[in-house]
């Protein structure tokens, strides 16, 4: 496509549902990166693809939350047991190269009730 | 521990004025800076650069960096309503390829 699609656009969980959150980057983006943004902040990195290789998850914040990326292209970040501090706006982004700047996606705005 | 700090976080400005955003940072191996624009959505790509005292510009907009002052500003002259937005300053932290961001500029413009 255009651009990076993310779905759904919107979430709503209860506190300990499990949540799949999709991203599909712009078509023979090699590099692909998840973002958290809390309300009125700046995005903080979660995790880093290069192709299919997971190559830094230094930024997700517990082991609730797990992402993967089997093929290369489309990319899931899962979180399980959902918690309320969860509730924020995930951000996916893709980039054609390590020099070369990140193209982001809407979003998708999580909510935990 | 890299960081990247933005002024002012908020900024109200009539239609027709110029702002001046500012970024400053502290990061290991710096390779560029880049800055963004968003609205109700995706941050959107303005500028990324990577040579001090070089000016990259698009339009109203305009950017530099000066890499000895650990510095960039981007200026918007003649400002719009549509120009309302946060704008976001990141950089690759540690030299590698993930973004630290800064809280943002939200500027707003009114007619």
């Amino acid at each position: 496509g255009a651009g990076v699609s993310q779905s759904p656009r919107y979430k709503v969980a209860k506190r300990g549902q499990d949540v799949a959150l999709r991203c599909d980057p712009i078509s023979g983006h090699v590099s692909l990166f998840w973002y958290q943004q809390a309300l009125g902040q700046g995005p903080e990195f979660l995790t880093y693809f290069q192709n299919e290789a997971q190559l830094d998850k230094s930024g997700l914040p517990s082991d609730r939350f797990f992402a993967e990326r089997p093929e290369g292209s489309v990319s899931t970040l899962k979180i399980q047991r959902t918690q309320q501090e969860d509730s924020a706006v995930y951000l996916c982004a893709s980039s054609s190269g390590s020099n070369q700047p990140q193209h982001f996606g809407d979003g998708t705005r999580l909510s935990i009730l | 521990e890299d960081k990247v700090v933005q002024s002012p976080l908020s900024l109200v400005v009539h239609e027709g004025d110029t702002v001046t955003l500012n970024c400053s940072y502290e990061v290991t191996n710096f390779r560029s800076l880049l800055w963004y624009k968003q609205e109700k959505k995706a941050p959107t790509f303005l500028f990324m650069l990577t040579s001090s005292g070089i000016e990259k510009k698009s339009g109203r907009l305009s950017s530099i960096l000066d890499k000895k002052e650990l510095f960039s500003i981007l200026n918007i002259t003649a400002t719009q309503t549509g120009d309302s937005a946060v704008y976001l300053c990141a950089v690759p932290y540690s030299g590698n390829t993930p973004l630290v961001f800064g809280k943002g500029t939200r500027l707003s413009v009114i007619a």
